[in-house]
């Protein structure tokens, strides 16, 4: 079945350390995004990536970085410049580059990170 | 900037009952519009969207959803909700022509047997 695989599920981190999160597509999307959900505060968007080998902050990047070496990946690295990154991650995948919010998102399971 | 509002964070129902998620949106240009619910321990999943046409979007699960252009809404109903509804649901709102996607603060949904 075609899908997004995020890994892992939980993952615990201290403090000062920067830890990737890994997600992984085979629905031949052109588009991907992370997204982080707090409760109370919806999801909010930290990056996003339209093709290969770009990449555009979205409106949470600070203490975050990605990268888009293949279609299929989109790696999320929390780094210890993030104040707060006790969250819930979220990586998301979309079909077309040109409109890829028309056909909605495919939603990975998420990744709970928590520092400690 | 863009923003969407759902002012119900917590909704709880008796089975039958009829349901009413409101959503509003502060962009005023031509949008998408999204409903997404994210049952106990699974993934977010679309259950409608709205691009264009009939302003009154049929969804999976027996849901709907009405845009209402002049009061920026666009609110998700369900004649009858069951238990298995029991869930948590994004309204989320997309500018024609961009990338980006603006969710709600979501709406958690519980129905009692």
């Amino acid at each position: 079945d075609g899908g997004i695989t995020q890994s892992p599920k939980y993952l615990f981190r201290k403090e000062g350390q920067n830890v990737t999160l890994s997600c992984e597509q085979n629905l031949n999307h052109d588009a991907m995004y992370w997204y982080r959900q707090d409760p109370g505060q919806g999801l909010r968007l930290i990056y996003y990536s339209q093709i290969v080998n770009d990449f555009q902050k979205g409106d949470i990047a600070e203490g975050y970085s990605v990268s888009r070496e293949k279609k299929e990946s989109f790696p999320l690295t929390v780094t210890s410049a993030q104040k707060n990154p006790t969250a819930f991650y979220l990586c998301a995948s979309s079909m077309s580059q040109l409109q890829p919010s028309n056909y909605g998102y495919t939603f990975g399971s998420g990744t709970r990170l928590t520092v400690v | 900037a863009q923003s969407v509002s759902q002012h119900n964070h917590h909704v709880i129902l008796s089975e039958a009952a009829s349901l009413e998620l409101g959503c509003n949106y502060s962009y005023g240009g031509t949008v998408n519009l999204f409903w997404y619910v994210q049952y106990p321990g699974q993934h977010l999943q679309l259950l409608l969207k709205y691009f264009s046409g009939d302003p009154l979007v049929k969804g999976i699960k027996g849901f709907e959803a009405e845009f209402i252009k002049s009061k920026f809404s666009f609110n998700l109903r369900k004649p009858s909700v069951q238990w298995s509804d029991t869930a948590e649901y994004f309204c989320a709102v997309n500018e024609r022509g961009y990338q980006k996607v603006t969710f709600g603060t979501g709406t958690k949904l519980q129905v009692i047997p």
